[in-house]
């Protein structure tokens, strides 16, 4: 069946980096934009970053412009978020989605991973 | 940015009553709002894309509809299982954004 499977969480010092994947399975990984979600302890949703299901086209939340990046390997059915000089405020479970449709970027999301945790903390 | 305003942040109901949450859109999104479920400790659950085309393996007591920059989620008649929190996005343009959520409680 459709899966989204997101690890690489952990507990990280300000100012370090950490590097999320999401393995996808059970539908064409290369041809959905694939996205980023987070949510902060007993907080609301926040759309973080997407990219295009060829990998050409990114975009960004300005709350982490600059310091994420996200990639995917599309021979591996596998996205990633790079999160460089992580603060105390990137703290929160973080959600890989799909797009509702193939081969547009921009578009609702139908399926989500499980969530994977980061902790920025000293 | 596009804001959603959502309303109320909190709804307290009980097994068999109907539901409406609200969300405002700050500028013209025509209908690319959906409504999301999440349960506590779980992944969201998309339940209404493109403001009202109902998720398949959605129940039909879920609805949505739209008027303008307003978006309606309503649910007509509450289930035990539909106790959680929903949040609505727009998917217009970048940066997409989230209503604040509404927590559905149980009276």
């Amino acid at each position: 069946q459709v899966q989204l499977v997101g690890s690489g969480g952990g507990v990280v010092q300000p100012g370090r980096s950490l590097r999320l994947s999401c393995a996808a399975s059970g539908f064409t990984f290369s041809s959905y934009a694939m996205h980023w979600v987070r949510q902060a302890p007993g907080k609301g949703l926040e759309w973080v970053a997407v990219i295009s299901y060829d990998g050409r086209d990114t975009e960004y939340a300005e709350s982490v412009k600059g310091r994420f990046t996200i990639s995917r390997d599309n021979s591996k059915n596998t996205l990633y978020m790079q999160m460089n000089s992580l603060r105390d405020d990137d703290t929160a479970e973080f959600y890989c989605a799909r797009d509702r449709e193939q081969l547009v970027l921009g578009d609702a999301f139908d399926v989500w991973g499980q969530g994977t945790t980061v902790i920025v903390s000293s | 940015d596009i804001q959603m305003t959502q309303s109320p942040s909190s709804v307290s109901a009980s097994v068999g009553d109907r539901v409406t949450i609200t969300c405002r859109a700050s500028q013209d999104i025509s209908s690319w709002l959906v409504w999301y479920q999440q349960k506590p400790e779980k992944a969201p659950k998309s339940l209404i894309y493109a403001a009202s085309n109902l998720e398949s393996g959605v129940p039909s007591r879920f609805s949505g509809s739209a008027s303008g920059t307003d978006f309606t989620l309503t649910i007509s008649s509450l289930q035990p299982e539909d106790f959680a929190t929903y949040y609505c996005q727009q998917y217009k343009s970048y940066p997409y954004t989230f209503g604040q959520g509404t927590k559905l409680e149980i009276k």
